[in-house]
């Protein structure tokens, strides 16, 4: 079971807007440590999405946003695209692992 | 342009040690720091562990006792070595790069499936 909690699915219509949670507790994202996001589409590398809570990296759409609030993290993508299906995973540090990495669970995204 | 290649055997028995190297292009290994993240079939990405410019590193708690990242800087090179390891290891390996203005993972590379079995 991951230390950051995902939903393990979302989906949406063409154009639509979604958003993925990532929650967590006090001894990572609400200790203040930094959010970060990854596409995965199967068979591919995973790849930087958003950094540092909300950042994008250069070549990302803007359709992409991350915010970040207390405990929990979200992803959110708007005007849905067939290629934006992928895995999409949270990343932060956790305290009480000795400030180690950590994923989510991942959350698969359907394109409907 | 960064590039990331992993290399090692494809198959590994158990209780034996899984071993591998990521080559690094574009960019001296001194930079920014490196690590290997796995993920197993049907599931998702675990972090193994990092090594730093320092040379140091840290690992995945719960695997920490059975690895080992080190580097050679003159092949631009670093590797994992996973000892005792049994089916549950058998995962998609993935080396790493970590921006560390980020603070993210920028480079990633293929991957390698690495299966545990007699």
């Amino acid at each position: 079971q991951s230390v950051l909690t995902q939903p393990p699915s979302v989906s949406g219509a063409p154009g639509q807007r979604v958003t993925i949670s990532c929650t967590g507790s006090s001894s990572n994202i609400g200790a203040g440590y930094h959010v970060h996001w990854y596409q995965h589409l199967p068979g591919t590398a995973p790849k930087l999405l958003i950094y540092l809570n909300n950042n994008r990296p250069s070549g990302v759409p803007d359709r992409f946003s991350g915010s970040k609030s207390g405990t929990s993290a979200s992803l959110a993508i708007t005007g849905l695209q067939a290629e934006d299906e992928a895995d999409y995973y949270c990343q932060s540090y956790d305290s009480s692992l000795g400030g180690y990495v950590v994923f989510g669970g991942g959350t698969k995204l359907t394109v409907l | 342009q960064v590039q990331l290649q992993e290399s090692g055997p494809g198959l590994v028995k158990p209780s034996e040690t899984l071993s591998l190297t990521c080559s690094v292009s574009g960019v001296s290994i001194s930079t920014y720091y490196w690590g290997w993240i796995r993920q197993p079939p049907g599931k998702g990405l675990e972090w193994i562990g990092y090594i730093y410019n320092s040379g140091s590193a840290n690992y995945n708690r719960s695997l920490k006792s059975r690895v080992t990242i080190s580097r050679d800087t003159s092949n631009n090179q670093f590797s994992l070595r996973l000892s005792s390891v049994t089916a549950a290891d058998t995962a998609l390996y993935y080396c790493a790069g970590v921006d560390t203005d980020m603070d993210a993972i920028d480079f990633w590379g293929q991957g390698t499936l690495v299966t545990v079995s007699s």
